[in-house]
């Protein structure tokens, strides 16, 4: 099953600017959006951006999303030590009537 | 407080079969479709099986479905995931979740172990 595309590490350093990119097709991504998600280790994901785009109740004002075309894309403003998690991009698929995944970024912030 | 409670871990040979629950509390579980995702041991998120608000539409995942079959019962605010024919492959945490224009809501997770 067709996945979403995500570069697998992103390393930066403390207090700057990260993006993260997804990148599906116009069944998916281009279709809905994606939705992001964080992992911590030993943790459940937790949402960070729905695909609207919007922050869920809670969520830092230094995540972002946006898209253009096929590509959605989530800015991290200010690094901080606990932003270093797993993040992943999901999306509805039409053409697979199933939800799809991006195979997660590792952020490292140094 | 909204939570998603999964249950049904365990150890399972391969070729049997397991299932799984979810108990759903604080929001109004039958209005919202809701989904299955595992994740194998340092993996990443795999998408299994989703269920319609109101039961009528179910969706799985191309190499799962025929083996996995997803329901719930609005009236007990369950969801469930009947594996059936397991492989050493289908070794994850399995995870319940909410969908509102995303994955909103996880549980903790419980463990399927597939092995001999």
């Amino acid at each position: 099953q067709a996945g979403l595309t995500q570069p697998p590490s992103v390393s930066k350093g403390l207090r700057q600017t990260a993006t993260l990119t997804c990148t599906g097709n116009s069944n998916n991504v281009g279709h809905q959006g994606a939705a992001w998600l964080q992992q911590h280790q030993g943790h459940p994901p937790k949402l960070l951006s729905d695909r609207n785009n919007n922050r869920p109740s809670g969520i830092s004002e230094r995540f972002s999303a946006s898209r253009s075309g096929n590509t959605d894309s989530l800015t991290i403003t200010g690094l901080q030590p606990e932003d270093e998690a797993d993040y992943y991009c999901s999306a509805w698929d039409r053409s697979l009537s199933a939800w799809v995944f991006g195979g997660g970024t590792k952020l490292t912030v140094l | 407080e909204v939570q998603l409670v999964e249950s049904g871990r365990g150890l399972v040979q391969p070729g049997g079969s397991l299932t799984l629950s979810c108990s759903a509390s604080g929001f109004t579980f039958r209005n919202y479709n809701m989904h299955w995702v595992r994740q194998a041991p340092g993996k990443g998120l795999e998408y299994v099986s989703g269920v319609s608000s109101h039961g009528r539409y179910t969706y799985y995942t191309d190499s799962l479905r025929g083996r996995f079959t997803i329901s719930r019962d609005n009236s007990e605010n369950t969801m469930f995931l009947q594996m059936s024919s397991l492989r050493t492959e289908d070794t994850a945490v399995y995870y319940c979740v909410k969908e509102d224009s995303g994955f909103d809501v996880w549980g903790q997770g419980t463990m399927v172990t597939v092995s001999s």
